[in-house]
């Protein structure tokens, strides 16, 4: 069984700081990752896609993945209250280039 | 761009009953996808399609549910004889059809069964 684990959280933080997002996979052979931003009732919007070791930026949002260590984070820097949601850990399966498998969720909350 | 669109977005429906949802998938993307979410966990997959061919179908899938995309177009899922279980929020999602293309997902249809 493919899993992907995250901490379920509620991740709490204050306005302005850093919020640091993690996630591990168990398929080696996964090529593809995503992060969604899910916010409560609502659907699962992309943020994120990262394919190679290392860091990718955009925006207040830093993608980073380490596929040696079968680990990719997310981080928010300033963080804003708007920014409180759940957010998905998606691993593309190894061996299919279409199945999402999707993390639990870590629910964040950035405190004014 | 006017996003992958679903409907209805709220089903109330008896157990025994057969709901149907609809999925229209953004224009030019090939690949049509359905997940259902259940509170706390992440979206599980269930089927896929690319183009009008359904080309895998998961163990959550059982007899009672049907999908299709008769023109390669809209999807359709339907659940027959609905049961407790079902409660859930089905989520369609599309990309186009190079690989590792990030699938991007509508509103969904949240089910409720009485």
């Amino acid at each position: 069984q493919k899993e992907v684990e995250q901490n379920s959280g509620p991740l709490s933080v204050p306005e302005g700081a850093i919020a640091s997002l993690n996630c591990t996979y168990s398929d080696r052979v996964s090529q593809s990752f995503f992060w969604y931003r899910q916010y409560s009732g609502k659907s699962p919007e992309l943020i994120m896609s990262i394919y190679s070791n290392g860091d990718k930026e955009d925006g207040r949002f830093t993608a980073q993945l380490n596929k040696a260590s079968q680990y990719v984070s997310l981080l928010i820097r300033d963080s804003q209250p708007s920014d409180s949601a759940t957010y998905l850990c998606a691993v593309l399966s190894g061996g299919s280039n279409y199945k999402l498998t999707f993390g639990k969720g870590t629910l964040l909350t950035v405190n004014p | 761009d006017t996003g992958v669109s679903q409907n209805p977005r709220h089903k109330i429906t008896k157990r025994g009953q057969n709901v149907t949802f609809r999925c229209d998938p953004i224009s030019e993307h090939n690949r049509l996808y359905w997940y259902r979410q259940t509170l706390g966990q992440g979206p599980e997959f269930l089927t896929y399609f690319q183009n009008e061919a359904q080309l895998e179908k998961s163990r959550l899938l059982s007899d009672r549910f049907s999908a299709e995309r008769p023109k390669g177009s809209f999807s359709t899922l339907e659940i027959q004889r609905t049961e407790q279980g079902d409660s859930a929020m089905y989520l369609c999602a599309s990309s186009q059809s190079n690989s590792n293309q990030p699938q991007h997902f509508g509103d969904g249809t949240r089910l409720s069964i009485l």
